[in-house]
C-alpha cells in the first residue's frame, strides 16, 4: 500500500547511543519532515526537506541530524541519544508544499 | 511567527453530547487551516481543512469554518460517539513556506 513507512516503531536506546530513524514514502512526494510529539506541546517540526539534496531546519533541530540522498527516503539521525529526546516522531510527506501531507504511524523512542 | 492555540483538555463527553474544541490562531499571510485526529496508538490522519476564509471543512459529521475575523478555526460535531475518542490537533500551513504548525492537542474521551 501506498505510503509512508517508519521503522522501527519502538526504540529503547542508552544515553550516548546513536541510531536512524528511518522514513520512506512511495508517492514520489517531493516534500518531506521529521516532527517530534511530546504531551502538552503538540508536535514540532525538527527538519524538512524539499526535495533530493535539500533539508533544512525546523523549530527544534538539535540533535538530529538529516540527508535526502533520494526522493524516497529521509531518515533522522541521533548522533548521541539524550533523554530529552525521549518522544514519538513523526515522518510526513506531501507531494509539494500546498499540498496535504501524508503521516507515517510513528516511532516511539526512549532515551534511558 | 505563526502559532496556533488550542483548548486544553482532556475533555470527557457523554455519546450524543455536543462537541466544541476551541483553536485560534497567529499567523502571517493567508495561511490554511487544518484539524488532525490521532486514533489510539495510530499517526495523524486529515480530518478536515479550509483553505480561505468563510470556507467551511467538514467530514464524518466534524465541521469547522474559517474565521478570519476571530482568527478561529474550532471543531464541532453535533453528535458525538464512543468511536469519536481520539487527540485532535489544530494546525495551520502558510503555503510560503509549507510547514505545518501544530496546536498542542486535545484528548477527546467519549464514554458510553
Amino acid at each position: 500500500n501506498a505510503g509512508v513507512t517508519q521503522t522501527p516503531k519502538f526504540q529503547v536506546l542508552k544515553t550516548g547511543q546513536s541510531m536512524t530513524l528511518q522514513c520512506a514514502q512511495d508517492m514520489n512526494h517531493e516534500y518531506m519532515s521529521w516532527y517530534r510529539q511530546d504531551p502538552g506541546m503538540g508536535l514540532r517540526l525538527i527538519h524538512y526537506s524539499v526535495g533530493a539534496g535539500i533539508t533544512d531546519q525546523g523549530e527544534v533541530p538539535n540533535g538530529y541530524n538529516v540527508s535526502r540522498s533520494t526522493t524516497e527516503d529521509f531518515p533522522l539521525r541521533l548522533l548521541s541519544a539524550a533523554p530529552s529526546q525521549t518522544s514519538v516522531y513523526f515522518c510526513a510527506s506531501s507531494y509539494s508544499i500546498t499540498r496535504d501531507y501524508t503521516f507515517g504511524s510513528g516511532t516511539r523512542l526512549t532515551v534511558v | 511567527g505563526n502559532s496556533v492555540t488550542q483548548m486544553e483538555g482532556p475533555v470527557t463527553l457523554s455519546e450524543e453530547a455536543f462537541l466544541t474544541i476551541n483553536c485560534t490562531y497567529t499567523a502571517t499571510g493567508y495561511p490554511s487551516l487544518f484539524w488532525y485526529v490521532q486514533y489510539p496508538g495510530e499517526g495523524l490522519q486529515l480530518l478536515l481543512k479550509a483553505t480561505k476564509a468563510d470556507d467551511k471543512g467538514s467530514n464524518k459529521g466534524f465541521e469547522a469554518t474559517y474565521r478570519k475575523e476571530t482568527t478561529s478555526f474550532h471543531l464541532e460535531k453535533g453528535s458525538v460517539q464512543v468511536s469519536d475518542s481520539a487527540v485532535y490537533f489544530c494546525a495551520l500551513k502558510n503555503n510560503q513556506g509549507g510547514k505545518l504548525i501544530f496546536g498542542q492537542g486535545t484528548e477527546l474521551s467519549v464514554k458510553p
